[in-house]
């Protein structure tokens, strides 16, 4: 699976917006770009997804860069309940034949909400 | 539709015991996967299925780990023996066979002393 790179760290205040970046310089054409988020104590959980277009859907907005290079991931209004680790990973689109489908998780960025 | 059930939530065990973690996947997912997740690693890909299958077992970390996939409702991870180092949360994972999303189970912590 290609890299992609986040910051380790971030802060938000609850009832704003977070913006969460992720840069993927070397994706490839059949890369999609999904999101997981892992609570404490919890299994990852996940987002979202997409290939080009932005996506919206009950927990996020995922906004894709034109070059597809980068991509954000919005939480309109964060809350203490999306107080996370949240992973960006990109997941090969192709069909192998054996069922290809594996996400490989790296870091991650650790999102803090501050009442 | 419940989840990914993992059974046990929680184990102990001693060095040298046989242990065994159980997965049941959503039904009609036809992939399935096991991760591990420690500090120091984070999440690691031990194995996954398709079709109840094994693809890729190359993040099994040793001969001691293993694991089978009878029919498209269960599959188990079994360590034999067990270590110390081998303490981590277990997760399994399915999926539609198509670019869509995983769901984990919640996860079997295991410390092995």
């Amino acid at each position: 699976d290609a890299k992609t790179t986040q910051p380790n760290s971030m802060e938000s205040n609850e009832e704003e917006p977070v913006h969460l970046p992720c840069n993927h310089s070397t994706i490839s054409g059949t890369d999609y770009i999904h999101w997981y988020r892992q609570l404490p104590s919890q299994g990852p959980e996940y987002v979202i997804h997409g290939l080009t277009s932005n996506v919206n859907n009950r927990m996020a907005s995922l906004a894709i860069a034109e070059d597809r290079k980068s991509s954000t991931l919005i939480l309109h209004r964060a809350t203490l309940r999306d107080a996370a680790v949240y992973y960006c990973i990109l997941r090969d689109g192709r069909n192998s034949g054996a069922g290809s489908y594996q996400l490989t998780f790296g870091k991650g960025t650790k999102l803090s909400v501050i009442p | 539709d419940a989840g990914v059930i993992q059974s046990p939530r929680h184990e102990v065990t001693e060095m040298g015991q046989e242990v065994t973690l159980r997965c049941k996947p959503i039904s009609g997912h036809n992939s399935l996967f096991w991760y591990r997740q420690t500090m120091m690693r984070g999440l690691e890909l031990l194995i996954y299925f398709n079709n109840n299958v094994p693809i890729d077992d190359s993040g099994m970390p040793e001969d001691r780990f293993s694991a089978k996939m009878p029919n498209a409702s269960f599959s188990t991870l079994k360590i034999q023996p067990s270590e110390p180092r081998d303490s981590a949360v277990y997760f399994c994972a399915s999926s539609l066979a198509v670019i869509s999303g995983y769901t984990f189970g919640s996860g079997t912590r295991l410390t092995v002393v």
